[in-house]
């Protein structure tokens, strides 16, 4: 069946770091890919999505590609703020279900 | 619009007991799903509805029993509640068609004692 592994946290980084979190899946077909956010008591959010092949979804300056190839949907952002600390999930989505990852707690400090 | 709403957001049940967990959602979504959240384990599926009238099993469905009650609304049923159900539990909605994204309630936080 589909399966998606996410990069393990937690993760920490300083103000305006780079940040890069890996997430490969495996599905038959085509699946759409989704990155979400969760805030600390909250439910999840929508942060980015890329529907097809060589898409590239972006979102408050975080971006992520399509790569059909190496079936990967890396999440990416230049330069992170103390208010990007949250847990970051990607996400297939193949026929009527999501299969979400892990999760990656992402902390920034000052 | 509220979009997906959960109620309550907490409870505590002792062991035996049962409950119905309520999701709402008013942005006339075909598809309805509840999730559980457990610490390192991230989301995993209970149950969804693809439409009214229609409900499935996802990957951890012992325990629960679901209703949807009619397009707007899909509850979720513990009969006898067990600790290993404690969980933050998260309903979500969506237009039917795997390009569309989910909307996701604020969740309602569960401890079995």
């Amino acid at each position: 069946g589909d399966s998606v592994t996410q990069m393990e946290g937690p993760v920490t980084l300083s103000e305006e770091a780079f940040l890069t979190i890996n997430c490969t899946y495996t599905a038959t077909g085509y699946p759409s890919l989704f990155w979400y956010v969760q805030y600390p008591g909250e439910g999840l959010q929508l942060l980015l999505k890329a529907t097809k092949a060589d898409d590239k979804g972006s979102n408050k300056g975080f971006e992520a590609t399509y790569r059909k190839e190496t079936t990967s949907f890396h999440l990416e952002k230049g330069s992170v703020q103390v208010s990007d600390s949250a847990v970051y999930f990607c996400a297939p989505s193949h026929g009527n279900q999501f299969y979400f990852g892990t999760g990656t707690s992402l902390t920034v400090i000052p | 619009n509220a979009g997906v709403t959960q109620t309550p957001k907490f409870q505590v049940l002792k062991t035996g007991q049962s409950m119905t967990l309520q999701c709402a959602q008013d942005m006339n979504h075909n598809s309805m799903y509840w999730y559980r959240q457990d610490p390192g384990m991230g989301l995993r599926l209970i149950y969804y509805s693809a439409s009214e009238g229609t409900t499935d099993k996802g990957e951890v469905p012992n325990g629960y029993n679901v209703s949807r009650l009619n397009k707007r609304e899909f509850s979720l049923r513990l009969e006898s509640a067990a600790p290993s159900q404690t969980s933050v539990y998260f309903c979500a909605s969506r237009v039917t068609g795997e390009v569309y994204e989910q909307y996701f309630g604020p969740g309602t936080r569960l401890t079995v004692t």
